[in-house]
């Protein structure tokens, strides 16, 4: 069964420092992966998306993340904090077989000044 | 182009009475998706629509719940009898359908309903 782990609920940065955002998943095959970002009282918002062209996915806002099947992890990460960055983050995978996702958790990001 | 839109963004009403929320879907999209997320909660899935069907209504928590499609674009989800519980963001998202789900959702801001 696939499924998707968020391994942190929380994580605080400050301002100006690098993020990482941790994302497990597990499947049987290599799935597409998403991440999404949902800032206060909006929808949730497509970071990036890895459809197998490539390991290292560039997305909006300056974040990343790469796909390692060795590690069955689709880590986010960004160089750099903004304050605008303070959102929950939400990793993604689709359900084989089936139109449903499988969303992880989520790991809400602080951003201190 | 023009973005999933939900209506209304927020609704409050009382205990007892019947809500009716909107979802207008990105044009050429034929799933569509509705979600329930409480304070501080993740997504709870509720129903998923290809075109005017809904194959997987597994996620609606009670028969007051119901939600159709027309045209095989605006969604409309029902809750009769509101109770205090169902305050929640409901989410709507639509993607195109595909098999292997290599299409990600694209989600609407939401309804903010709150129950007195």
């Amino acid at each position: 069964a696939q499924s998707v782990t968020q391994l942190d609920s929380h994580v605080s940065v400050s301002e100006g420092t690098p993020v990482l955002l941790r994302c497990n998943y597990s499947s049987s095959y290599s799935p597409s992966l998403f991440w999404y970002v949902q800032h206060p009282n909006k929808g949730l918002q497509l970071l990036l998306k890895y459809t197998s062209a490539a390991t290292l996915v560039k997305g909006i806002n300056g974040f990343e993340a790469e796909f390692k099947k060795s590690e069955t992890s689709f880590h986010l990460t960004k160089p750099s904090a903004h304050m605008s960055d303070a959102a929950e983050y939400f990793c993604v995978v689709p359900h084989s077989g089936t139109y449903k996702y499988i969303f992880g958790t989520g790991t809400r990001l602080k951003v201190l000044a | 182009g023009a973005g999933v839109s939900q209506s209304p963004s927020n609704k409050v009403t009382e205990k007892g009475k019947d809500v009716e929320l909107r979802c207008d879907p990105i044009s050429g999209h034929t799933a569509l998706y509705w979600y329930r997320q409480s304070l501080g909660q993740g997504l709870e899935f509720l129903i998923y629509f290809q075109g005017n069907s809904a194959p997987d209504k597994s996620g609606l928590p009670s028969d007051r719940f119901s939600a159709e499609r027309t045209g095989g674009s605006v969604s409309t989800l029902t809750i009769q009898r509101t109770q205090q519980e169902d305050s929640a963001v409901y989410l709507c998202a639509s993607s195109l359908a595909q098999a292997g789900g290599n299409q990600p959702q694209h989600f609407g801001d939401g309804t903010r309903l709150s129950i007195l």
